[in-house]
């Protein structure tokens, strides 16, 4: 099973600023196949970016996704009040598929 | 457009039983390989399993904590994906979501079903 660790646990920012937020895998991520999720109270999780860095629709390009491997990044180039949530990251490159245990932006 | 919808959660004793639903319009279900992600109130997001398209078999995977307890199954004919969950724990208390991958587009989710294990 292939474990993955989000850093950091929180982050504490203010709108304008820029977010860099990590996902390391236990082992290589198989062709990249890795989401990264945003999660409000109360709302299923919102796809923000697949296969590393593909946006998925809709998402505003200040959301950027990069790595390979067993290192992974989400990068929000300026935050906006609305993106203050909690960020998971998702590898589906094998089974079982699993997810990070996640990184509150505050 | 695409939609999944989750059904059948509710309250349950712990051993009990429940089976959960998925319908699915707007993509062709017959080949999606589709999965059961949970949330337990507050927590992070498991992975609970999947099962392949039947023309690659049908097979099924389930996440340690559920194998033995949980059976994902599909019905193409009316494009519906079930969860058949038996001897529940508490700690199998949580919102229920099917979602999909899509090659051009990447994860579809519902909007969850809630479950509740408790006497």
């Amino acid at each position: 099973e292939i474990v993955l660790t989000q850093s950091p646990g929180t982050l504490s920012l203010s709108p304008g600023e820029g977010a860099t937020l990590s996902c390391w895998a236990s082992q290589s991520v198989s062709s990249s196949f890795l989401a990264w999720y945003q999660q409000k109270p109360g709302q299923a999780p919102r796809l923000l970016i697949y296969d590393a860095s593909s946006r998925a629709t809709g998402i505003p390009d200040r959301f950027s996704g990069s790595g390979s491997g067993t290192d992974f990044t989400l990068t929000i180039s300026r935050l906006e009040p609305e993106d203050f949530a909690v960020y998971y990251c998702q590898q589906y490159g094998g089974s079982p598929y699993t997810f990070g245990q996640g990184t509150k932006l505050e | 457009e695409v939609q999944l919808v989750e059904s059948g959660g509710g309250l349950v004793m712990p051993g009990g039983s429940l089976r959960l639903s998925c319908a699915v319009s707007g993509f062709a279900f017959s080949n999606a390989w589709m999965s059961w992600v949970r949330q337990v109130p507050g927590k992070g997001l498991e992975w609970v399993g999947r099962i392949t398209s039947n023309p690659h078999g049908g097979t099924t995977d389930y996440a340690a904590p559920v194998k033995g307890r949980f059976i994902i199954s599909r019905v193409d004919s009316i494009n519906t994906l079930y969860l058949q969950m038996s001897s529940l724990k508490i700690e199998d208390t949580g919102v229920y979501y099917c979602t999909t991958y899509f090659d051009a587009g990447g994860w579809v989710w519902g909007q969850g079903t809630l479950v509740t294990v408790s006497s």
